[in-house]
């Protein structure tokens, strides 16, 4: 299934590199997210871009920055990490209430599969 | 209290068996519902939604009991192929993007 791609699968970077995450969603959707899931813990939400414009930041550090220059694509700049960054980042998409075709609901996110990092 | 509530497990259960898992949600007014699995160390794929109804698909029953804030999922016949973690995920606004996602339940389905 190609409907939601990130890269690199997987990442391993000093705390002093900079580098970034992409994702890309081919689905029409006009909602994206960045997810963080960390050794028996429940996902947790990161941010949130809602045409473009970022709706949600859940309190995540300033060595994260997400960049979505449109419905399609969203980014995640890392840098100056810390070891305990190490995780599996998710990207996942939605289609909003109210958008063509009209829903009456949320639709269930769609998520790419992951880049797994390691902060060494 | 969580926000949503899942038993860990893990659920060992043999080939065959019927296994039932629930997840508690806090939030009286959400909306909309939904069952994913994730194997180990891959993403989360959506299972099924959850409707106000109930609903089947195949082997998988999932139900509602808003009274009691809870769904279910009921799995029928297990195959070795359905271990895997079980995620519980809750909106609690149908026009918002809070998707809230439980710990998930391990099962494993034993030959």
């Amino acid at each position: 299934e190609t409907g939601v791609t990130q890269t690199p699968r997987h990442l391993v970077m000093g705390m002093t590199n900079k580098k970034s995450l992409k994702c890309e969603q081919h689905l029409g959707h006009n909602a994206m997210y960045w997810y963080k899931q960390s050794a028996k813990k429940p996902l947790e939400l990161m941010f949130v871009y809602n045409f473009k414009e970022q709706t949600e930041n859940n309190s995540v550090p300033s060595r994260f920055s997400p960049e979505c220059p449109n419905s399609s694509h969203l980014f995640l700049h890392l840098h100056t990490l810390q070891p305990e960054d190490s995780a599996l980042y998710l990207c996942a998409s939605s289609r909003l209430p109210g958008v063509r075709p009209l829903l009456s609901y949320n639709s269930p996110l769609h998520f790419g599969n992951g880049t797994r990092l390691t902060v060494t | 209290r969580k926000e949503v509530e899942q038993d860990p497990g893990p659920f060992n259960v043999p080939e065959g068996a019927t296994v039932a898992f629930n997840c508690t949600y806090s939030n009286s007014a959400s909306q909309s519902f939904f069952w994913y699995r994730q194997d180990c160390r891959k993403e989360p794929k959506l299972l099924m939604s959850v409707y106000s109804s109930g609903n089947e698909d195949g082997r998988f029953t999932a139900q509602l009991n808003r009274a009691s804030q809870y769904i279910s999922l009921l799995i029928r016949d297990s195959k070795l192929s359905d271990s895997a973690t079980y995620l519980c995920v809750v909106n609690p606004d149908n026009y918002g993007q809070n998707f809230v996602f439980g710990p998930g339940t391990r099962l494993s389905v034993l030959p």
